[in-house]
């Protein structure tokens, strides 16, 4: 079976560096992506993580680590506007689908 | 990147009836998916469009009850047959190179009464 875990809600204030976690158990484990989702708005792609390491794309950077079945979310100089919700998503090798974790809700307060 | 629109953006329908929603890409894509989703909740994949062929449905979800065409690379259809209440959600199509990375229409906001 699959399964992702990732906290449901964090608070962080505005400036501050905030790290959102998720582990997962997959089968055929191929990649681990991130989006982003304001509310009343589409999920937006953030992020993907093929290979060990830190991905930095400006203030989000992304960490994978295969060994532990484990990767985050690193967001800095946190913003009002970076209030939102962020899951985690899997991919599969052999599968053309991605499953979705139950996401994060974050805010960030002044 | 793709820019993904989609039609109707919300609807309220009579329960029985059939709504079908369009998904337009800007670009060619190599896949496009269809998911569901209720406020406050994450994405459930509802399939896989499949460019000519038929599409590839998630356990809990059938061809009868959600046809999806997809006639080429950058369009594709989701209709929602006999609805009930139980079907009103956010239904959202997205499309990207792989699934890896997907890029999300605005959705459709489906109300059954």
């Amino acid at each position: 079976g699959q399964s992702l875990e990732q906290p449901s809600e964090v608070t962080a204030v505005e400036g501050a560096i905030v790290q959102i976690n998720c582990t997962y158990q997959t089968s055929g484990f191929y990649g681990l992506s991130w989006y982003q989702q304001h509310d009343g708005g589409a999920p937006t792609f953030l992020s993907y993580n093929a290979l060990d390491g830190l991905e930095e794309t400006g203030r989000f950077s992304s960490f994978l680590s295969r060994s532990d079945s484990y990767g985050y979310l690193l967001l800095q100089e946190l913003q009002m506007k970076d209030s939102a919700s962020y899951f985690c998503a899997v991919s599969r090798a052999g599968n053309n689908d991605m499953r979705f974790g139950a996401g994060t809700r974050l805010t960030v307060k002044p | 990147s793709a820019v993904i629109s989609q039609k109707p953006s919300r609807d309220i329908c009579q329960r029985g009836t059939s709504l079908t929603i369009q998904c337009q890409v800007d670009s060619q894509v190599t896949m496009m998916f269809w998911y569901r989703q209720q406020p406050g909740q994450s994405l459930t994949l509802i399939a896989t469009a499949n460019q000519g062929s038929e599409a590839t449905y998630e356990s809990g979800f059938v061809i009868d009850k959600f046809p999806i065409s997809r006639p080429n690379l950058t369009f594709s259809t989701l209709t929602v047959s006999n609805m009930s209440p139980e079907d009103s959600s956010i239904y959202l199509c997205s499309g990207g190179p792989g699934s890896y990375e997907q890029y999300f229409g605005p959705g459709t906001r489906l109300t059954v009464t």
